[in-house]
């Protein structure tokens, strides 16, 4: 159980297109979703807490208009990255909890976005 | 402040012996700790948790001790197996499960 489906696994886009990446709890659901960003050979960082049905908190330095959120049920939460650059190219991965259960964060697979 | 990684040390042990991995954590407040397991290309796997009000806690092979003292938390692998090896991740949250901040990682190198 507590299973979070990230899709795309790995998108390639150009320089100044949009991608947007989805993350959807299957078997819970998650009224809060969370969204990290992983460089290579580095550790996992918190980009923005995503409520369902309310504006996301996003962390400092992490730009609210280039990265929407949007979490408009309690199994799917999007990130867009909005006209993206080649340094916005790494693994980002979402994660949710069961409200139910209380469980700890489950992790999706990630997205490896690479744009050239 | 937060813990952030900026590099990946490496643990390499003998498959079959224990392995130790050590993570320091900088938040007082944080009440709960999670270790998770991640290998190349995928999320980030729960391997075990543990709440403040305890030191140590036991899975299937695995330990987590915690040092509130000097804030200090520790994964004990016992009979490390080839399929151990990836990179592990203590993560730190205060006042819930929510908001996690993961600490800068070990790669755990298994070599038969």
């Amino acid at each position: 159980g507590a299973v979070v489906s990230q899709h795309p696994s790995w998108v390639i886009c150009k320089s100044g297109t949009s991608v947007k990446i989805e993350c959807r709890s299957l078997d819970f659901q998650a009224t809060t979703m969370f969204w990290y960003r992983q460089f290579p050979k580095q550790s996992l960082m918190l980009m923005a807490t995503s409520n369902e049905g309310s504006k996301a908190t996003y962390e400092q330095g992490v730009e609210k208009d280039k990265f929407l959120i949007n979490h408009a049920s309690l199994t799917l939460s999007t990130l867009t990255v909005t006209s993206a650059h080649p340094e916005d190219s790494s693994f980002y991965i979402c994660s949710g909890t069961d409200r139910g259960s209380g469980s700890p964060l489950h992790f999706g697979n990630g997205t490896r976005l690479t744009v050239t | 402040g937060e813990s952030v990684g900026l590099h990946l040390p490496t643990l390499s042990v003998q498959e079959g012996d224990n392995s130790i991995i050590n993570c320091a954590y900088s938040n007082s407040a944080s009440d709960y700790f999670i270790w998770y397991k991640q290998e190349s290309g995928k999320g980030p796997q729960f391997i075990i948790d543990i709440r403040s009000n305890m030191d140590k806690r036991q899975g299937q092979r695995v330990t987590v001790l915690l040092n509130k003292t000097v804030k200090h938390l520790s994964l004990q692998i016992a009979a490390t197996q080839p399929g151990d090896s990836a990179v592990y991740f203590c993560a730190e949250a205060a006042g819930g499960y929510n908001k996690l901040i993961f600490g800068a990682g070990t790669r755990l190198a298994v070599h038969p």
